[in-house]
Parts: structure tokens; sequence; C-alpha cells
């Protein structure tokens, strides 16, 4: 059973504009929560984190925000830049040892 | 959704010992398997690609001969970890490969070594 989704396979967006990625999780004990970067024959790269006694984490362009009531968090790219075209997955973790992964979400940023 | 799992979920074994660790792909066929490596706060560090009936492909200093990788099948991949030391102790996760670009992670393995 996936405990993490992105239901979102691919997303395309014009450069300067906003990237909006989703995830959605079903297990409530998850309180740490991760979004990783994956160019295409490399393994991903750690974007930003979120532990669940916050609602909100900025680093830069990107800022993660969760919604625990919703079991939702999102990740906001400002302005997106074509460099940002890559795989996105988030993933969660009830213990900090054990991660959950979402399938991923293809983003394209259009120049 | 496809699965994946890993087994064992955590092990510890003594130096100088073998621990192999498995991947399955539940309910679906994975030409293409992936190993990583996490450290604590660190990014997955991947250590080889995996395509069944051949011999896995290792990024750049990762030991083959101590990161023993076998593909068996299409819904089976296997890394064994050969004569462990305390420095291997890690965060091991597999992922497999859907038909487009998606990955489906397993939930990772805890190595200790002692």
């Amino acid at each position: 059973d996936q405990q993490v989704k992105q239901n979102s396979p691919s997303l395309s967006v014009q450069e300067g504009r906003i990237s909006i990625l989703n995830c959605d999780y079903t297990n409530s004990m998850f309180d740490y929560f991760l979004w990783y970067k994956k160019y295409p024959a490399e393994g991903p790269t750690f974007l930003i984190s979120i532990s669940s006694i916050k609602d909100k984490n900025e680093d830069g362009r990107f800022t993660v925000f969760l919604n625990k009531s919703a079991k939702h968090l999102s990740l906001h790219i400002v302005p997106s830049q074509p460099g940002d075209s890559a795989v996105y997955f988030c993933a969660a973790s009830a213990t900090g040892n054990q991660f959950y992964f979402g399938t991923g979400t293809s983003l394209t940023v259009i120049p | 959704g496809a699965v994946v799992s890993q087994h064992p979920s955590r092990v510890i074994c003594k130096s100088g010992t073998s621990v192999k660790i498995e991947c399955r792909s539940l309910d679906f066929q994975a030409t293409t398997m992936f190993w990583y490596r996490q450290f604590p706060k660190q990014s997955l560090m991947l250590m080889a690609t995996s395509n069944e009936g051949s011999k896995a492909t290792y990024e750049q200093g990762v030991e083959k001969d101590k990161f023993l990788i076998n593909h068996a099948s299409l819904t089976l991949s296997t890394l064994t970890v050969t004569s462990a030391h305390p420095e291997d102790s890690s965060f091991y996760i597999c992922s497999a490969s859907g038909l487009l670009y998606e990955q489906y992670f397993g939930p990772g393995t805890r190595l200790t070594v002692t």
C-alpha cells in the first residue's frame, strides 16, 4: 500500500512562474518530511525538509507547506527556472529512520 | 499502486560478516532496480543500477566486490554487503523503475555493524 502519494505524474510551468508540487500521505504518525530532486541517471538530491511541528519551511526559491489535518504537503518553487526541470519526490518518516517515498512528479519548466 | 518491499528492515551484524538485503517489486515487473545508501541528514547516494539478467552498473567510488548486487528476476534484486565493517552502517534503500520515469522506493534497511 502506497503510504505516500504524488498524484500528478507530470507538471509543466512557464519560466518565472510558480511551480506547485503536491504530496499526500496516509499515515498520521509521519512526523518528518523531505523533498528530493532527481535528474536522469543520478540519485535523488535533498532539497528541503519539514518536521510536523512546523507548517512552513522556506529555503531560497523553495518553500514546503505542511497541512497535517489534510495529510498533505506541497513544494512551491518561485520563480521557476529551466534548471528546475527534474523529477521531484516527497518522502515521509515516522521514526526518522524508515522513509516512504512518493512515485515522483516530473516537472518541466518551459523557457 | 506499485509496492516495493525490502527485507530485512533492520539488521545488526558483527564486523567481518556478510549481510544480504532483498528488494522485491510486489506487483509489477521491474527491469531496472536501483540501490541507494543514505547517511544521516544527507541525500540518497546512488550506489548502483541493476538490470535484470545482467551485471550491475556501479557508481564511481562504490566497491563492486564489497557490495554485490544480483538481479536474478524481474521482481527481485539483492544487495550483499561482504565483510561488513562499522563504517558500512547505514540505511540502504532500493527502488524499482516503472515504465516511465517513476520510481517506487522500498522502505529501506537499517544496517548496523558492530
